[in-house]
């Protein structure tokens, strides 16, 4: 799977979007990109994922740029509880494929 | 989203002892479950891949002889620490997916499970 580079952390302040960018210049034509956080002493949490056009859902948007270089999630009025480690992962989806976590963005959101 | 639940969510033990932690797939079977392990400020490290009937697949470095893993039906999967010692001490996570359509994979994760080796 193809490797990402995230910024280590990153402040927004509340209600505000916050945009965390990704960058995955060496993905292949048939990896997606996949968004998970994890709030501190749970398991990782299931934001959203896509493979070249954009999406959203009831928690973030998925920006993916024409070249599948870059992409950036976007959480759109962010609070207090959207403070996490987010994870960009690349990844072939194939039925029993794991995901392989890089070091996150720390996104702190602040009153 | 699909759930996932682990029992105990948090275990201390001596040095030496076995501890067993569950890993269940609460609203969909899954042939197919990741354990993963995470030290404090560090992120997920895959550990072995279960897989339901047959043998489970280990992480180079990860020795099956002390993490057993058992995946004995689609809904349930356990690793077991075995003679854990304090280096063993980690928030250990599993995780499933729903789908076996390519397209829509997307794991689900436990809550985790808090090790305290003393």
């Amino acid at each position: 799977d193809a490797k990402t580079t995230q910024p280590p952390s990153m402040d927004c302040a509340e209600g505000r979007a916050a945009n965390l960018p990704c960058n995955h210049s060496t993905i292949s034509g048939n990896e997606y990109v996949y968004w998970y956080r994890q709030i501190h002493s749970q398991g990782p949490q299931y934001i959203i994922h896509g493979l070249k056009n954009n999406e959203t859902n009831e928690m973030a948007s998925l920006i993916i740029t024409e070249d599948r270089k870059s992409s950036t999630l976007i959480l759109p009025h962010a609070t207090l509880r959207d403070t996490a480690v987010y994870y960009c992962i690349v990844r072939v989806v194939w039925a029993g494929n794991m995901l392989t976590f890089g070091g996150g963005t720390r996104l702190m959101v602040k009153p | 989203g699909a759930v996932v639940s682990q029992h105990p969510s948090w275990v201390i033990c001596k040095s030496g002892t076995s501890v067993k932690i569950e890993c269940r797939s609460l609203d969909f079977q899954a042939t197919t479950m990741f354990w993963y392990r995470q030290f404090p400020k560090q992120s997920l490290m895959l550990m072995a891949t279960s897989n339901e009937g047959s043998k489970a697949t280990y992480e180079q470095g990860v020795e099956k002889d002390k993490f057993l893993i058992n995946h004995a039906s689609l809904t349930l999967s356990t690793l077991t620490v075995t003679s854990a010692h304090p280096e063993d001490s980690s928030f250990y996570i599993c995780s499933a997916s729903p789908s076996i359509v390519a397209s829509t994979d997307t794991q689900y994760f436990g809550p985790g499970t808090r090790l305290t080796v003393l």
